[in-house]
């Protein structure tokens, strides 16, 4: 499968634990994206990497958050003092940067999700 | 703030029916808008649309831009009961001339199609 790909596709974890979100980007894909979304919602942008480099975060992102993508290729986005208002589906996209596709596509490409259940 | 509404929240109709699901956006530096169908897992991709008034075709779906109304248009004819799902529509922004690669999605259609 060369899509992208997260794990685990479920967590339940207890308020106030840590928990951590891995994700795998189409392997040519230089952008990286972590989207929330919860129920009856639209994903909601929380932060973005071009290669390694983190270029915006979302004011959702609070303190207890921390994405990183240290090679520029699979990332991480780790939730700290986990609370109840954490539980959403926590979506990553990949995509090419404008300008460095053959076929001018620059779409996002959305993983499975990670469900994350707070209790 | 950058904002995208999609209309109606919610459609129920019969298979063969034919359905037009809404897309308007209020952005800043709009680069393209793309259509997603999601079902209970990650959104997939349908279109990206950046230039008005040229309609993109994949099968029974069909989308079109109107960059003088802000809007966009989902069609979807001869439904069948796999197009039921929720609809996301997101708008892709431009920055320093370049694809800046944030979507700001819309609250999503749910479409529901009964046999």
């Amino acid at each position: 499968d060369t899509g992208v790909s997260q794990d685990p596709r479920h967590k339940i974890t207890k308020r106030g634990q840590n928990v951590t979100f891995r994700c795998d980007p189409i392997s040519e894909h230089n952008r990286l994206y972590w989207y929330r979304q919860t129920l009856g919602q639209g994903p909601e942008f929380l932060t973005y990497f071009q290669n390694e480099a983190q270029l915006e975060k979302s004011r959702l992102l609070s303190d207890r958050f921390s994405a990183e993508r240290p090679k520029g290729s699979f990332s991480t986005l780790e939730i700290q003092r986990t609370e109840q208002g954490d539980s959403a589906m926590y979506l990553c996209a990949s995509s090419l940067r404008a300008g460095t596709s053959t076929s001018g596509n620059t779409e996002a490409f959305f993983g499975q999700g990670t469900r994350l259940t707070v209790v | 703030e950058d904002k995208v509404v999609q209309s109606p929240l919610s459609l129920v109709v019969h298979e063969g029916d034919t359905v037009t699901l809404n897309c308007s956006y209020e952005v800043t530096n709009f680069r393209s808008l793309l259509w997603y169908k999601q079902e209970k897992k990650a959104p997939t991709f349908l279109f990206m649309l950046t230039s008005s008034g040229i309609e993109k075709k994949s099968g029974r779906l069909s989308s079109i831009l109107d960059k003088k109304e802000l809007s966009s248009i989902l069609n979807i004819t001869a439904t069948q009961t796999g197009d039921s799902a929720i609809y996301l529509c997101a708008v892709g922004l431009n920055a320093g001339g370049t694809s800046y690669g944030k979507l700001t999605f819309g609250q999503g259609t749910i479409l529901t199609v009964h046999p």
